[in-house]
């Protein structure tokens, strides 16, 4: 296993496009999370799943965006409409719940999204 | 919203001197947890401590929390130029094991 895995790395889009990102969670892991972080702060949270059913959404999360988890394994964060306020580094982690307690998060390499 | 704020922001010492960072938090906890960034980088996580726990090692990482006062530390001993990274405070408040993060501080060692 090659830990947790985004695509793409980099987006650059113009305002107004459809933008879809990919994470691969490490294969035994129940939890799946999406962070969002801006230049100089940290992660904040958007949302999460326990293998395919989304358990919270942050307020940060408008309409415009949705998540998915199919068949609890990988994952896709869409973003419709984009503004140029959605340019961050948009993360991905997954957990084991329970039995990983003392292992924490692990964390993909992000994706980080441009809109122009 | 950020539930920890680092502090200081910024640090800067010297290779092989130690460095200090402090994490507070607004709500009790389950277990707080530190995190490095590399810049550019998803986060690698460190060290976990525990609402019941006071102090814990790992390597040259030692972390304390003091819940009383909503707050923990994170000292680096013997610091290395790898050690140039953002570090993070990340709480879990529910006990659920979602994480909210602080702010983060910028450390950065000088050869």
């Amino acid at each position: 296993d090659t830990g947790v895995s985004q695509n793409p790395r980099h987006k650059i889009t113009k305002r107004g496009q459809n933008v879809t990102f990919r994470c691969d969670p490490i294969s035994e892991h129940n939890r799946l999370y999406w962070y969002r972080q801006t230049l100089g702060q940290g992660p904040e949270f958007l949302t999460y799943f326990q293998n395919e059913a989304q358990l919270e959404k942050s307020r940060l999360l408008s309409d415009r965006f949705s998540a998915e988890r199919p068949k609890g394994s990988f994952s896709t964060l869409e973003i419709q409409r984009t503004e140029q306020g959605d340019s961050a580094m948009y993360l991905c982690a997954s957990s084991l719940k329970g039995a990983g307690k003392g292992h924490g998060y692990t964390f993909g390499s992000g994706t980080r999204l441009t809109v122009v | 919203s950020q539930q920890g704020e680092e502090d200081p922001q910024a640090l800067s010492i010297q290779e092989g001197e130690n460095a200090t960072m402090n994490c507070s938090y607004k709500t009790s906890i389950n277990n707080l947890q530190w995190y490095r960034q590399n810049s550019g980088r998803g986060l690698v996580h460190l060290i976990l401590i525990r609402s019941n726990e006071r102090e814990k090692h790992s390597g040259r990482l030692r972390v304390t929390l003091d819940t009383s006062k909503k707050s923990s530390s994170l000292l680096i001993t013997a610091s290395r130029a790898a050690d140039t990274a953002s570090y993070f405070c990340a709480t879990d408040a529910s006990g659920n094991e979602k994480l909210t993060f602080g702010t983060g501080t910028r450390l950065t060692i000088i050869p």
